[in-house]
């Protein structure tokens, strides 16, 4: 089952930041954050992820709380081709990184 | 990263029929998944495809109905059997590396049961 709890839909006016929270009040020590978007009801794509620390990439940024029960991540600069559902699960990757899907946001950014 | 193509794309079929999706991976890697999102839905887990053994299923899901194969280190099949109405759905495979933490995931089959 999901471990995660999401808004189910935000809005984002164009070129500002999207900031979309994810809470995963039981994650274990073991487990990561990872975070994926669909669009179109293509297969999703993989974004970013991380275990307790802050991650940057070249798509976004994840911010994990210190008690690591809650994140969020950062699109800094969003764009139309950023509408799109984002997905967060948290997976042990030892065990095979089963992930279980949560309910996701849809993100619509707005001109 | 890997790329992933599953063949067929799209599908119509008939009720009671059966349809066998293939994903395909241009590297070898080390575990294989496959989802299913029914419409409007998120994704579900289904199975890990285990190379060399049987499928492990997810609660609710069974062998019979969904058989899936995985002869080697890049290819894996998913059957949905004895199909109604209430298999139409999108199947994703993915995969991933033991060294990499992030799974990728193929474009998808449309299956639409008439």
């Amino acid at each position: 089952d999901a471990k995660t709890t999401q808004p189910p839909s935000m809005d984002c006016a164009e070129g500002r930041a999207a900031n979309l929270p994810c809470n995963h009040s039981t994650i274990s020590g073991n487990e990561y954050v990872y975070w994926y978007r669909q669009i179109h009801s293509q297969g999703p794509q993989y974004i970013i992820h991380g275990l307790k620390n802050n991650e940057t990439n070249e798509m976004a940024s994840l911010i994990i709380t210190e008690d690591r029960k809650s994140s969020t991540l950062i699109l800094p600069h969003a764009t139309l081709r950023d509408t799109a559902v984002y997905y967060c699960i948290v997976s042990v990757r030892d065990t095979g990184n089963q992930f279980y899907f949560g309910t996701g946001t849809s993100l619509t950014v707005i001109p | 990263s890997a790329v992933i193509s599953q063949k067929p794309s799209r599908d119509i079929c008939q009720r009671g029929t059966s349809l066998t999706i293939q994903c395909q991976v241009d590297s070898q890697v080390t575990m294989m998944f496959w989802y299913r999102q029914q419409p409007g839905q998120s994704l579900t887990l289904i199975a890990t495809a285990n190379q060399g053994s049987e499928a492990t299923y997810e609660s609710g899901f069974v062998i019979d109905k969904f058989p899936i194969s995985r002869p080697n280190l890049t290819f894996s099949t998913l059957t949905v059997s004895n199909m109604s109405p209430e298999d139409s759905s999108i199947y994703l495979c993915s995969v991933s590396h033991s060294s990499l933490r992030e799974q990728y995931f193929g474009p998808g089959t449309r299956l639409t049961v008439t």
